[in-house]
């Protein structure tokens, strides 16, 4: 059992650059979301979604684009990378309202 | 938004002893989390606690609801207790509100 797996683990990019951080789990959570961890930050949210087909903006959504076409992948987009963006992304799930959170390893994402 | 707020911010221990961190929040919170992030960066669930007590080997976990706050209890503390540790809880759709953490550092 995987749990929630993300990819990449490392990424640089430059100043302008769209890239997408894959986020799969397999224990067929309705619920998933996007979180970025900056230091003095602490952990914020960028996009949720409470099932297949079903999104919507969290506390820092704006350059950020998700979708959620199956139960199992909520991939994060960055349309075109700045470097504010730099941070590290963590994907979570959970069974639903009343559950317990698991999260990915993360997604360290440097923008240059 | 509800408020959350974690203590101490920063804790030093030496290996074997035990310690209680504390969240408050500012009004009813719904399932109330507990969080590790070790120093590889990892957050591993410790406890999903909306209300009483939960035990885990030398963790437990208590959250007083109608009194606004949980405690984490650590005994016998380890070196691989360091991290950060965060309290959240989750508005109507699971979107997890984090405290600010507790820094642990635990010496041998």
């Amino acid at each position: 059992n995987a749990g929630v797996t993300q990819t990449p683990k490392f990424q640089v990019l430059k100043t302008g650059q769209s890239m997408t951080l894959q986020c799969a789990q397999d224990m067929n959570h309705e619920y998933m979301s996007w979180y970025r961890q900056d230091p003095g930050m602490g952990l914020r949210l960028i996009h949720y979604s409470v099932g297949a087909g079903i999104t919507d903006q969290g506390e820092v959504p704006n350059g950020y684009n998700v979708s959620r076409s199956t139960t199992e992948d909520f991939p994060l987009r960055l349309l075109s990378a700045a470097p504010s963006q730099t941070s590290v992304y963590f994907c979570a799930s959970s069974r639903g309202l009343l559950d317990g959170y698991t999260f990915g390893s993360g997604t360290r994402l440097t923008v240059v | 938004g509800i408020q959350v707020e974690q203590s101490p911010p920063d804790l030093i221990l030496q290996e074997g002893a035990n310690s209680t961190l504390r969240c408050n929040f500012s009004d009813s919170v719904n399932n109330l989390q507990w969080f590790h992030q070790n120093p590889w960066g990892q957050l591993i669930n410790l406890f999903y606690i909306p209300s009483g007590t939960k035990q885990n080997g030398r963790l437990s976990a208590t959250t007083v609801a109608t009194e606004r706050y949980s405690l984490l209890y650590i005994s016998s503390s380890q070196t691989t207790d360091s991290g950060v540790y965060f309290c959240a809880h989750s508005g109507g759709y699971n979107k997890l509100i984090f405290g600010a953490g507790t820094r642990l550092a635990v010496h041998p």
